[in-house]
């Protein structure tokens, strides 16, 4: 596709319930970002992969958030037992480079723990 | 860490010049991003300064001080399809990696 792609669109999950967001980024491209946002504020910072290699994964909120990139295309963030403070879009973007051209977001997942 | 301040709303007349303001204070600094956001949709990139001064790309135009820790965002001939939320974001190193940190974003509401 041209764009970047997310997918589910929605998800809503029971507090507990394990979940898997998939990201496919443009073709090619080297950099990956996950952000999180919440209703009103900026994209917050989750992790960050260059190629299959994840360089900083400081913005993960708890040992409960992983993610994974393991052919340095499609990558997928997976929250375990979730709880309602995960509610939020989550962002996937991608880029050429480094943090120093252009990223290109998806639509987002948006995630609702109920 | 780093601390990235923008106006939470603002709101001006369709046809009208609107200038949103952008403080940061970081390490590492290497670029500034402006994105503009609808509701419910991704952001979409506007512009990138990494030299001092101002770039103009059509109805918009971006000016960065880094000594300043400084930049705004400037919107021209306003337009209804403006309203959205206009994101800063600073490119800075982290462990070697260069990682845009996003402001919480202004809120432009464009009236008629």
């Amino acid at each position: 596709g041209a764009g970047v792609s997310q997918s589910p669109r929605y998800k809503v999950a029971k507090r507990g319930q394990d979940v898997a967001l998939r990201c496919d980024p443009i073709s090619g491209h080297v950099s990956l970002f996950w952000y999180q946002q919440a209703l009103g504020q900026g994209p917050e910072f989750l992790t960050y992969f260059q190629n299959e290699a994840q360089l900083d994964k400081s913005g993960l909120p708890s040992d409960r958030f992983f993610a994974e990139r393991p052919e340095g295309s499609v990558s997928t963030l997976k929250i375990q037992r979730t709880q309602q403070e995960d509610s939020a879009v989550y962002l996937c973007a991608s880029s050429t480079r480094q943090g120093d051209t252009e990223a290109f977001f998806g639509q987002g997942t948006r995630l609702t723990v109920v | 860490g780093q601390n990235i301040d923008q106006p939470t709303e603002m709101t001006a007349t369709e046809g009208a010049i609107v200038q949103i303001n952008c403080t940061y204070q970081t390490s590492g600094f290497n670029g500034l991003f402006w994105y503009q956001q609808h509701a419910g949709e991704a952001p979409t990139f506007l512009s990138y300064n990494v030299l001092d001064g101002l770039e103009e790309k059509g109805r918009f135009s971006s000016f960065l001080s880094r000594s300043k820790g400084y930049s705004y965002l400037l919107l021209k001939e306003l337009q209804m399809k403006d309203s959205a939320s206009y994101l800063c974001a600073v490119s800075s190193s982290s462990g070697g990696s260069y990682i845009p940190t996003f402001g919480r974003g202004t809120s432009l509401i464009v009236h008629p």
